[in-house]
This record gives C-alpha cells, sequence and structure tokens, in this order.
C-alpha cells in the first residue's frame, strides 16, 4: 500500500525562524494532504495539492507538491508561538487515506 | 467542526476485557477511519469503511475488528484488550477516499 515518510520528525524553532517538513513517497500521488495538530487536540486539515508542481499559500505558510509527484513540503515563514503542533501529510488511495509519521514543531518565544 | 463524534473520550480498562469505541457522524460521509495514535508513529490507519457493510483492514488491525451496520456509525472493538492497545484512538470521516478528512476529538484508552 502507499506509504509516505515525513522528515524531520522533531524541529525546535526560535520565533520568527522558518520552517519546513517534507513527505516523501516511493510512488506517484494522486494528491496530498497536510493536517495540523495541536497539542491536545486532533488533527485539523490545511489543504490537498493535486497537481504537479502546484504550491499554495496559506497567508505565512506555503504548501509545495513536486513535479514527480512523490515529494511535498510545508514551509511557514516567521513562525510564532501559534504554529506550535505536529504537521502531518496524508495520503489518499482509491479509499484509504494513510499518514507520515508528522513533524512535531516547538516554538521558542 | 464537521459533525463527528466520538465515544466514550476516556476509558480506562483491564486487560483481556473487551471494549468497544464508537464513532457517529451526521455529516453522511461514505469514508469512515479509524487510526491510534502513539508517540513516534504519528496515525497508523487500523481499520476503514467505504461504506454500510464494507470495511477493510489497515496497517495495524491485529486485536481489531470493526462494523458498520449504518451510515452514521462506525465501531471500533478489541476483543480482547491488551497493554499494547493503550493509545489515542481518532476516527475519521470523508466524501472519498482521498479527499478531506474530518477528524473526531479522540478517545484516550488505557488498558492496564
Amino acid at each position: 500500500g502507499q506509504q509516505v515518510m515525513q522528515i524531520p520528525q522533531y524541529q525546535h524553532v526560535q520565533e520568527g525562524e522558518d520552517f519546513t517538513t517534507y513527505c516523501n513517497s516511493s510512488t506517484t500521488l494522486s494528491n496530498i494532504q497536510w493536517y495540523k495538530q495541536r497539542p491536545g487536540g486532533h488533527p485539523v486539515f490545511l489543504i490537498q495539492l493535486v497537481k504537479s508542481g502546484e504550491v499554495k499559500k496559506q497567508k505565512r505558510l506555503t504548501f509545495q507538491f513536486g513535479e514527480a509527484k512523490k515529494n511535498s513540503s510545508l514551509h511557514i515563514t516567521a513562525t510564532q508561538t501559534t504554529d506550535v503542533g505536529t504537521y502531518f501529510c496524508g495520503v489518499g488511495g482509491s479509499e484509504k487515506l494513510v499518514f507520515g509519521k508528522g513533524t512535531k514543531l516547538t516554538v521558542n518565544p | 467542526d464537521a459533525g463527528i463524534t466520538q465515544s466514550p473520550r476516556h476509558k480506562v480498562t483491564e486487560t483481556g476485557t473487551p471494549v468497544t469505541l464508537r464513532c457517529h457522524q451526521t455529516e453522511n460521509h461514505r469514508y469512515m477511519y479509524w487510526y491510534r495514535q502513539d508517540p513516534g508513529h504519528g496515525l497508523r490507519l487500523i481499520h476503514y469503511s467505504y461504506g454500510v457493510k464494507d470495511t477493510d483492514k489497515g496497517e495495524v488491525s491485529d486485536g481489531y475488528s470493526v462494523s458498520r451496520s449504518k451510515t452514521e456509525d462506525f465501531l471500533l472493538t478489541l476483543e480482547s484488550a491488551t497493554s499494547s492497545q493503550t493509545s489515542v484512538y481518532f476516527c475519521a470521516i470523508s466524501v472519498f477516499g482521498n479527499t478531506e478528512a474530518f477528524f473526531g476529538q479522540g478517545t484516550r484508552l488505557t488498558v492496564v
């Protein structure tokens, strides 16, 4: 089945620094989704990427889908304490949705 | 938030006892999923359903069974709970298998 590797597992930054998490697959993906889970909370959908080379932005967050549709990244510019949490990428096949292990982001104010 | 409710929210049970977790949705979404979340392992898919009475195994299905007799309810059963099944369990729903998923609040299960 589809699997996706996510790195890094943990990232600690100073407030104001940038942050990037990456997801990589050995197979071509039909799409990729990104979720955020705040501490003690549940995962919340952020965005879905479908097209090769697609780039989408949400305020300070930039999402990219690789040209080969095998990798994706989430970049946060100038992190804030509100960005803390775990970021997951999710890949869906015809029926099931599986996730990377997530990147836990902590921000030092 | 999407209409998805998990019950119970917290449970402590003894090793060897059966446990059933319930996921209830009011969105009429076709797909429902059960995940477990453990430190260092992220979200691992246990079982999923793509319609009433249509279910399939995920990556960590051993020791778990599911049932979906109605669109709105997806039950996860631990036939004989073990300490390794101590975890946080999340239910999720989606319209299609590769579209946005909405998660429940989670159930924290402790097996002692």
